[in-house]
């Protein structure tokens, strides 16, 4: 069973960078897929943040792609999320997910809230 | 505002069946597959449809997908208060070369 857990820190100060990780348990990065970020403000949406292959090639939303950058790294089956230049209304719970190139999302985190306030 | 145009809210009696719709252009559902999400009450999105019409092991043939043109939709029948969620389409923009979904849809059972 794919099993995967969002860490990182809850609070972040305006302007600063949120770096978040994804660790996978139950398949193996390299094996393939694609690897990806998606995430909610409170009450709202989901929005699609990045998503990465084993390789190193990634798609990033056209509207945050200036501020993120999505990696991997194979030796501990996990992916990382950096957002730089906070604000408030990067607020959101942010959740990894599998991703079938071009299709679907079929395994998600529990995912992780992340404030942004000084 | 999403790319993806879905209905604030829906609602049915249990037993009852609903129809979600989901709209979009030729430059995502036209040419691209659908899929579709349940959201519970405090939990994480879960995967419902996938490839417009097919349902993961252990999704009760309740759900159905279906896609005409650059529509697609989700319905529900039998309904049961443990449906009462929050439902999202997805699918891939080729224009965008972004992974694009709709604003959501809360079901209210009643």
């Amino acid at each position: 069973q794919v099993q995967l857990q969002e860490s990182g820190p809850g609070l972040v100060k305006p302007s600063e960078t949120l770096s978040l990780t994804c660790a996978v348990s139950g398949y193996s990065i390299s094996s393939g897929y694609y690897w990806g970020w998606i995430r909610q403000p409170p009450g709202k949406g989901l929005e699609w943040i990045g998503t990465i292959y084993h390789s190193g090639s990634a798609y990033y939303s056209p509207s945050l792609t200036s501020r993120v950058t999505i990696s991997v790294d194979t030796s501990k089956n996990q992916f990382s999320l950096k957002l730089s230049s906070v604000t408030a209304a990067d607020t959101a719970v942010y959740y990894c997910a599998r991703w079938w190139e071009l299709s679907y999302f079929d395994y998600w985190g529990q995912g992780t809230l992340v404030t942004v306030s000084s | 505002q999403s790319v993806l145009t879905q209905p604030p809210s829906v609602s049915a009696a249990p037993g009852q069946k609903v129809t979600i719709s989901c709209s979009g252009s030729s430059f995502n559902i036209g040419n691209n597959f659908v899929s579709w999400y349940q959201q519970l009450p405090g939990t994480a999105p879960k995967l419902l449809i996938y490839d417009n019409n097919k349902r993961p092991s252990g999704i009760p043939d309740r759900f159905s997908g279906s896609k005409s043109g650059t529509s697609a939709s989700l319905g529900i029948t039998g309904l049961q208060t443990g449906d009462e969620a929050d439902y999202y389409c997805g699918t891939w923009d080729s224009s965008l070369s972004a992974v694009v979904f709709g604003g959501g849809t809360k079901l209210t059972v009643l």
